[in-house]
């Protein structure tokens, strides 16, 4: 079983309609997630961060966490095409020490106007 | 965030020789990493850069082959030895000043080997 999971899409919306991504992880110790996008080319770059269960939102970008499932997901409200990008679900698998971070293997989305 | 200087962009080098990529933050960073990513594939850590110690490494990875420096907390090298066809990838350094500042990439290095 990989570390982080995703599902690569690619996952295809309507200009302003909410895209849902999703992530799996497999280590319950696991204590800090990110998510990251990037355009074709392009490094990564951090969207969102989230620690604790529950959403946290920032914008157009609500991040929800639940522990418990082991499950990060991401919603992007009012989706536009500049959003299409892959969208990398990233996992800080131990709890404070070298800090290192799992990628899952990206979800690609399109959003088409 | 920290802001990553990575060079140099791009390379193509023949098989058999080693290059040195360089990493230049503009803060002291407590955390800096190396990650490579293959054409249309997430990224892989490689390993840790650890500051005035040796780098901690991914299994897979070996420092005979991806030969670390991290002289300071802002500076960090990777180094490619005797390159293959397959280490042709986009190399990533990262760096953060915790975990809860979330961490900033370099602008990536295209290695091509030929």
């Amino acid at each position: 079983q990989k570390e982080v999971e995703q599902n690569s899409g690619p996952l295809s919306v309507p200009e302003g309609a909410i895209a849902s991504l999703n992530c799996t992880y497999s280590d319950r110790g696991s204590q800090s997630f990110f998510w990251y996008r990037q355009y074709s080319g392009k490094s990564p770059e951090l969207i969102m961060s989230i620690y604790s269960n529950g959403d946290k939102e920032d914008g157009r970008f609500t991040a929800q966490l639940n522990k418990a499932s082991q499950y990060v997901s991401l919603l992007i409200r009012d989706s536009q095409p500049s959003d299409s990008a892959t969208y990398l679900c990233a996992v800080n698998p131990e709890a404070g020490n070298t800090g290192k971070l799992i990628f899952g293997q990206g979800t690609t989305l399109q959003v088409k106007p | 965030s920290a802001v990553i200087s990575q060079k140099p962009s791009r390379d193509i080098c023949q098989r058999g020789t080693s290059l040195t990529i360089q990493c230049q933050v503009d803060s002291q960073v407590t955390m800096m990493f190396w990650y490579r990513q293959q054409p249309g594939q997430s990224l892989t850590l490689i390993a840790t850069a650890n500051q005035g110690s040796e780098a901690t490494y991914e299994s897979g990875f070996v420092i005979d082959k991806f030969p670390i420096s991290r002289p300071n907390l802002t500076f960090s090298t990777l180094t490619v030895s005797n390159m293959s066809p397959e280490d042709s990838s986009i190399y990533l350094c990262s760096a953060a000043g915790s975990v809860h500042r979330g961490y900033t990439f370099g602008s990536g290095t295209r290695l091509t080997v030929v």
